[in-house]
């Protein structure tokens, strides 16, 4: 078991341009998160799924936002024409879906710097 | 508005101090409080998943309390060493089908040798 990896771990863009980050959850687990942190803040979330459904999103995921999961596995966050504002710490957690408020388990994060 | 908030922001102390934080939350509609240690340049990782009111957890020099009635719960640090230098995030799951976390600001924690 390899925990939970994200790519890239940091990635610098211009204003404008598309980014795509990409998130592989620990094999077992069937829910997956994406949160996003700014200096100063805590994680807050963004959106969530389960196997394969994106069952939640934040009104903070505006519709530049889009993530997906496909078949279940890895998942994808994609940020289109992006904002200095998108700047942040981007982090995805996995766990298990026992039904339970199990922990969640944390990739590394992908740091983006929008200039 | 569901808000967390942990005091102190931040914390310096010397090797073998002992140290305490605290995370508060509205009590209503409680399910479970997560905390979880951040190091700089990894990746956050839980220390506790707390559900009970009264509930007390530990791991090794680390312990954690609950107060649900309340709204608090206390991270302790017995004789800190300077590996335990990093950010403590403090999260609250109130429930539902996506079991969602709502995190504090967190203490960042230095400790000097």
């Amino acid at each position: 078991d390899t925990g939970v990896s994200q790519d890239p771990r940091h990635k610098i863009t211009k204003r404008g341009q598309n980014v795509t980050f990409r998130c592989d959850p620990i094999s077992e687990h069937n829910r997956l998160y994406w949160y996003r942190q700014t200096l100063g803040q805590g994680p807050e979330f963004l959106t969530y799924f389960q196997n394969e459904a994106q069952l939640e999103k934040s009104r903070l995921l505006s519709d530049r936002f889009s993530a997906e999961r496909p078949k279940g596995s890895f998942s994808t966050l994609e940020i289109q024409r992006t904002e200095q504002g998108d700047s942040a710490m981007y982090l995805c957690a996995s766990s298990a879906g026992t039904g339970g408020p199990g922990e969640l388990f944390f990739g590394e994060g992908s740091r983006l710097t929008v200039l | 508005i569901l808000n967390v908030e942990q005091s102190p922001q931040s914390l310096h102390v010397q090797e073998g101090d002992s140290t305490n934080f605290t995370c508060s939350f509205p009590s209503s509609n409680f399910y479970a409080l997560h905390w979880y240690r951040w190091e700089t340049a990894k990746s956050p990782e839980a220390l506790f998943v707390m559900t009970l009111n009264g509930d007390e957890k530990k791991k090794g020099r680390i312990s954690a309390t609950l107060n649900t009635k309340e709204g608090y719960s206390y991270l302790y640090i017995k004789g800190s060493q300077p590996e335990d230098s990093a950010t403590y995030l403090c999260a609250l799951n109130y429930g539902g089908a996506t079991n969602k976390l709502i995190f504090g600001t967190g203490t960042l924690l230095a400790v000097q040798p």
